[in-house]
C-alpha cells in the first residue's frame, strides 16, 4: 500500500477485555515496529520484527502483551486482560531493512486505545 | 539503559522568531533522526544525520550532529504557524542490531501568528 495502515483507529474497552490492534506495513518492507505513545510522553519501544529473525520482544511490558506477524507482512499487537494504564497511542512503523544504518521507518496514524 | 534528552520540553513563540531544540545523550549513536509529528498522525522523518559533525538543511530547518555523536539540535529561523507540532528526535544505538530506535519524549512547539 501506498503508506502504513493501522486499524482501528480509536478503540474503547472495559478493563479486563482483551484488544487486538492490527499494522499493515509497507509493501516490501521487511521489517516492522510497535511503539507505545502516553500522553506527553515520547514513543516506548514495544517488539520490532526483522524478516524470518525471531521478533525482538525487549520492550514489551509485560506477559499480556503479544504480537505476531504473518506471512512477513500483517501483524496484530494483542493486550490481555487490559488495564487502564494500558491506554495510550499504539504506533506502528515500518522499514525496507532494520539493519541498515539509516534505518528510516514509517510510521502509521496509531491506534489509540482507551481504556474504561 | 540508553536515553536520550531533549529540551526544551514545551516551546511556544511568536511567528517569526527563531528557536532551537536540543536533544542529547551519553550514548553514541551511529545515525539520529528528527521526526514531527501533529495531532492525530504519527511521526513524520524529517531528516537523518549519520557522520559526527554533520549538518543537513531542510529549508528553514537546520540540523546538526555533534561530533561525538551523543547529541544533536535542530534549529529553525523565522518560525512559522506551519511548524507548530511535536518534534521527535531518535537515535540508532551504536554497535547495535538496528532494530530498534531510542525516542526523546518530545518538543511540542506552538508557533503563534
Amino acid at each position: 500500500g501506498a503508506g502504513v495502515s493501522q486499524s482501528p483507529s480509536n478503540k474503547v474497552t472495559e478493563k479486563g477485555k482483551d484488544v487486538e490492534l492490527r499494522c499493515d506495513p509497507i509493501s516490501g518492507h521487511t521489517a516492522l515496529y510497535w511503539y507505545r505513545q502516553s500522553l506527553g510522553q515520547g514513543l516506548e519501544f514495544l517488539i520490532y520484527f526483522q524478516g524470518n529473525s525471531a521478533p525482538d520482544k525487549s520492550g514489551l511490558p509485560s506477559d499480556r502483551f503479544s504480537a505476531e506477524r504473518t506471512g512477513g507482512s500483517v501483524s496484530t499487537l494483542t493486550i490481555q486482560r487490559t488495564q487502564q494504564e494500558d491506554s495510550a497511542v499504539y504506533l506502528c512503523a515500518s522499514s525496507r531493512d532494520s539493519f541498515l544504518a539509516k534505518n528510516i521507518q514509517y510510521f502509521g496514524a496509531g491506534t489509540r486505545l482507551s481504556v474504561l | 539503559t540508553q536515553l536520550l534528552e531533549q529540551s526544551p520540553q514545551f516551546l511556544s513563540i511568536q511567528e517569526g522568531e527563531n528557536l532551537t531544540v536540543y536533544c542529547n545523550s551519553s550514548s553514541v549513536f551511529s545515525s539520529l533522526q528528527w521526526y514531527r509529528q501533529e495531532p492525530g498522525e504519527g511521526p513524520v522523518l524529517l531528516v537523518t544525520v549519520v557522520t559526527g559533525g554533520e549538518v543537513k538543511k531542510l529549508k528553514r530547518l537546520t540540523f546538526q550532529f555533534g561530533d561525538a555523536r551523543k547529541d544533536s539540535s535542530l534549529h529553525i529561523t523565522a518560525a512559522q504557524p506551519g511548524d507548530t507540532g511535536l518534534y521527535l528526535c531518535a537515535g540508532a544505538p551504536d554497535g547495535g542490531s538496528q532494530g530498534n530506535l531510542i525516542f526523546g519524549k518530545g518538543t511540542k512547539l506552538s508557533v503563534k501568528p
